[in-house]
């Protein structure tokens, strides 16, 4: 069965630091993969994807996620927060053929502080 | 514009009074699901459908009910709620057949309720 491991519970950086928040999965296969941003009080945004080919992923928003199929990692980066940056984000997987679940993560919750 | 709606965003009710969330979306997509979040716990995803009048239980669908006789909708249904499932609800919908780069799954505003 797919499952998703987010270490973090939360981080705090400084605005204009970089950032890396986890994700490690278990599947058989290459998975799809997913990372979503949920602002306070917002709903799910998807940041980015990867389904093949370029194993770094960019985003919206300035982010981007590498796919290291040895280490059963997605982990998610930015060169330099914003204090808007501040929110939960969720990693997630799903199988390519589609017709299961995404599976997520519990979250990370990223504080940014002046 | 690519939209998943639900109603109402906010709910307050009591022990035992039947509601329905409802869901809908324009994006022509087979699959849906509902998922409820709380702290410390994530998402789980509560019910899923394939496709109409296909649907399946998630990971905690104890005291839900779902159904989909139409594409565009999924309404979540608590037959008798109770104080633990004050919880906040999102619905999504996916377009895991469109398959590659195009399955994304989108998820609509969320639902707060609370129920004494």
């Amino acid at each position: 069965a797919q499952s998703v491991t987010q270490p973090d519970i939360h981080i705090t950086v400084s605005e204009g630091a970089s950032l890396e928040l986890r994700c490690n999965y278990s599947y058989g296969a290459t998975p799809y993969l997913f990372w979503y941003v949920q602002s306070p009080g917002q709903g799910l945004q998807l940041l980015l994807k990867y389904f093949s080919g370029d194993t770094l992923v960019q985003g919206i928003k300035g982010f981007e996620a590498e796919f290291k199929r040895s280490q059963s990692s997605f982990n998610l980066r930015k060169p330099s927060v914003h204090w808007s940056d501040a929110a939960e984000y969720f990693c997630a997987v799903g199988a390519p053929s589609g017709n299961t679940p995404l599976v997520f993560g519990k979250g990370t919750r990223l504080s940014v502080i002046a | 514009e690519a939209q998943v709606t639900q109603n109402p965003r906010y709910l307050i009710t009591v022990t035992g009074k039947k509601l329905t969330v409802t869901c809908s979306q324009n994006m022509n997509h087979e699959y849906m699901s509902w998922y409820r979040q709380d702290p410390g716990l994530g998402l789980r995803q509560i019910y899923y459908s394939m496709n109409v009048e296909v649907t399946d239980k998630g990971d905690v669908p104890e005291g839900y009910k779902v159904s989909r006789k139409e594409k565009r909708n999924f309404p979540l249904i608590l037959e008798s709620p109770s104080p633990n499932q004050t919880s906040l609800y999102f619905c999504a919908s996916r377009s895991w057949r469109a398959g590659g780069g195009r399955d994304t799954q989108y998820f609509g505003p969320g639902t707060r309720l609370t129920v004494l």
